[in-house]
């Protein structure tokens, strides 16, 4: 199993520029998340989805649109990207919701910075 | 939302030196995860306190859950090099299991 992937590694946009981050999973988890990673921060969810078809937001999800047209793959889109969004940013997925086997993974991340 | 304070922010030790980072809330917990984030690295899971009370160990590491389910805290015994990194503490946020919210993290160096 590849776990979950990201691309790209690193990215370098303009402001107003639009992106999307990609993320996939192969371990056929229902929850799929991304965060934002900032200095002293820590990480901060942006959107959450449970399922094909279901998303949510989290704490910090202004300026992101998501979507989850299959269980393996939970994109992240850049609208109109501004300095703000410069961060490093983490897809992640967990098999259950919550009890036992509740882990999170990780994928390497996204650095991104914006000019 | 579920807000959760981590102490220390920074730690820095002499190998072989014991370290501890503690997380509180106000709230009662329904579970609580830590999480170690190696320099440049992506966040790995550690492990998952459920109950009360409940003490976990792997390794040198000691993880405890208080008896209120309000705090919790992460032990590492004789510091290793390898131990470098971030430990961050997360939990279920606004009482949704849908929703983990992590710490700030304490950040850990260990002087070789």
């Amino acid at each position: 199993n590849a776990g979950v992937t990201q691309t790209p590694k690193f990215q370098v946009l303009k402001t107003g520029q639009s992106m999307t981050l990609q993320c996939a999973q192969d371990m056929n988890h229902e929850y799929m998340s991304w965060y934002r990673q900032d200095p002293g921060m820590g990480l901060r969810l942006i959107h959450y989805s449970v399922g094909a078809g279901i998303t949510d937001q989290g704490e910090v999800p202004n300026g992101y649109n998501v979507s989850r047209s299959t269980t393996e793959d939970f994109p992240l889109r850049l609208l109109s990207a501004a300095p703000s969004q410069t961060s490093v940013y983490f897809c992640a997925s967990r098999k259950r919701l919550a009890g036992e086997d509740n882990e999170q993974f990780f994928g390497p991340g996204t650095r991104l910075t914006v000019l | 939302g579920q807000q959760v304070m981590q102490i220390p922010q920074y730690q820095h030790v002499q190998e072989g030196e014991d370290f501890t980072t503690y997380c509180n809330s106000s709230t009662t917990l329904s579970n609580i995860q830590w999480y170690k984030q190696r320099p440049g690295g992506h966040p790995v899971f550690l492990i998952q306190l459920v109950k009360s009370g409940e003490v976990k160990k792997q390794k040198r590491l000691t993880f405890q859950f208080g008896e209120a389910k309000k705090n919790s805290s992460l032990h590492i015994t004789a510091t290793q090099t390898t131990d470098v990194g971030t430990y961050f503490c997360a939990v279920n946020s606004g009482g949704s299991n849908y929703k983990l919210t992590f710490g700030k993290g304490t950040l850990l160096t260990v002087n070789p």
